[in-house]
């Protein structure tokens, strides 16, 4: 399984872009890169995957290094309600393995202020 | 759609009883599973399945069982609960291709 190491906590103010890092040392060449975001009291949601170089959608950017040792989900123009706690995850996209590998560390708690 | 609905929402336990948390999905996906939540702390599998009829032990399996009869139900069961099964509990479902979608969590306490 591919451990992940992401910062415990991070501090942003309202408007600033806000880069959370994780790192993947022993990614595997079938696994993905995903990002879940979850509020207090809530189950996580998905917010960005990929597989290498840059994905971007409506809310976040993720950024994949050639090596892909280590991934970057970029969240521009921060609000309050962006505070929530932030899941890096590598695993089997969903081939008959059912997504077992899918392994939820920490996270990284981000707090945004006025 | 209702996406993913688990039931009950809150529950409190005393040592030795049983209990079936119920998942419930409307997007027939293929994949569902059960996670717990401590506090601080990230997911952790508890089981998963496949596909209707089909069951898998996930990173933290005992004292829990599961069963997936039908395609829409995920059933979570603890047969004789401990004071460390304490926790929420997640359930999710996916398709083959990239999200999994999560309920609203079981906060069950066992005292």
């Amino acid at each position: 399984l591919a451990k992940t190491t992401q910062p415990i906590s991070m501090d942003s103010y309202e408007g600033q872009e806000v880069n959370i890092t994780c790192s993947h040392n022993n990614i595997a060449t079938n696994d993905y890169i995903t990002w879940y975001q979850q509020f207090p009291s809530q189950g996580p949601r998905f917010i960005i995957q990929g597989y290498k170089t840059k994905v971007t959608n409506e809310v976040a950017s993720l950024f994949i290094p050639a090596d892909r040792k280590s991934s970057t989900l970029s969240l521009p123009r921060v609000s309050l309600s962006d505070t929530a706690v932030y899941y890096c995850l590598v695993g089997d996209k969903g081939l008959t393995g059912g997504g077992n590998k899918l392994t939820f560390g920490t996270g990284t708690q981000l707090k945004v202020e006025l | 759609n209702a996406g993913v609905t688990q039931t009950p929402k809150f529950r409190v336990l005393k040592t030795g009883q049983s209990m079936t948390l119920l998942c419930a999905q409307d997007m027939n996906h293929e994949y569902m599973y059960w996670y717990r939540q401590d506090p601080g702390m990230g997911l952790r599998l508890i089981h998963y399945s496949v596909g209707e009829g089909t069951t898998a032990k996930g990173e933290v399996p005992d004292g829990y069982n599961v069963s997936r009869l039908k395609k829409q139900n995920f059933l979570l069961g603890l047969e004789s609960a401990a004071p460390s099964q304490t926790s929420v509990y997640f359930c999710a479902s996916r398709d083959s291709v990239k999200e999994q979608y999560f309920g609203p969590g079981t906060r069950l306490t066992v005292t």
